[in-house]
């Protein structure tokens, strides 16, 4: 158990619709991460907060947002959803500061399935 | 964006040393070099990171070559468990962009 808790673990949903996705980081790591893996792709880096601020951003699409809350969960909205969305979406936690990035601690995914 | 050059797929035997082989060109001075694995229907799970020397832990070591330009990750004796996509990756210093190359996918034969 890596302590990054993500919610759906499962989603299955029509094209056109918008889904949430939610992680919750382990407790006292002020960085989250968000990726994208397709079937037998490799991880596509989405986005990355730290402290509730956007700090580095990937291919994101912009049918895709991300926000980090105070209590430093972190939701990913994906809408307009399209069937080349369906991925498994990884959430992960890192406790390193502003000068770097240590290790990451990945969450088991929440798998969208989009019909 | 940082890039990392690793071989599509590996295979070894059982309870034989596996050495994972990793190019990072694009590496600048401060940027660590992380491993990674990815089981079967499972997350990414850190394997080791290192800066310039060796280093060992429990799972693995990495070997970091002198101009940090390659790495080699060595699995000293290969279990079915141990089978797994192994991704070795770096930060651009300054980016924050946490990047995964496409990864060796490890197959072990019993």
């Amino acid at each position: 158990d890596s302590g990054v808790t993500q919610t759906p673990k499962h989603l299955i949903t029509a094209t056109g619709q918008r889904v949430t996705l939610r992680c919750s980081p382990r407790s006292g790591d002020l960085s989250v991460y968000w990726y994208q893996q397709s079937l037998d792709q490799g991880l596509q880096f989405l986005i990355q907060y730290y402290n509730g601020e956007e700090r580095a951003k990937g291919n994101i699409l912009e049918r895709f947002s991300a926000q980090q809350f105070p209590d430093l969960h972190s939701e990913l909205n994906l809408s307009s959803l399209e069937l080349g969305d369906s991925a498994l979406y990884f959430c992960a936690s890192s406790d390193a500061g502003l000068a770097g990035v240590g290790e990451l601690f990945f969450g088991e995914g929440s798998r969208l399935t989009v019909l | 964006d940082a890039k990392t050059t690793q071989p599509n797929s590996m295979e070894s035997n059982e309870e034989e040393p596996v050495h994972l082989p990793c190019n990072h060109s694009t590496i600048s001075g401060t940027d660590y070099i992380h491993w990674y694995r990815q089981l079967p229907s499972q997350g990414p799970e850190y394997v080791i990171h290192g800066l310039t020397s060796n280093v060992n832990n429990r799972m693995a070591s990495l070997a970091i070559a002198e101009d940090r330009k390659s790495s080699t990750l060595i699995l000293h004796r290969a279990t079915l468990r141990d089978a797994a996509v192994y991704y070795c990756n770096h930060v651009t210093s300054g980016t924050y962009k946490y990047i995964f190359g496409t990864g060796t996918r490890l197959k072990v034969l019993a």
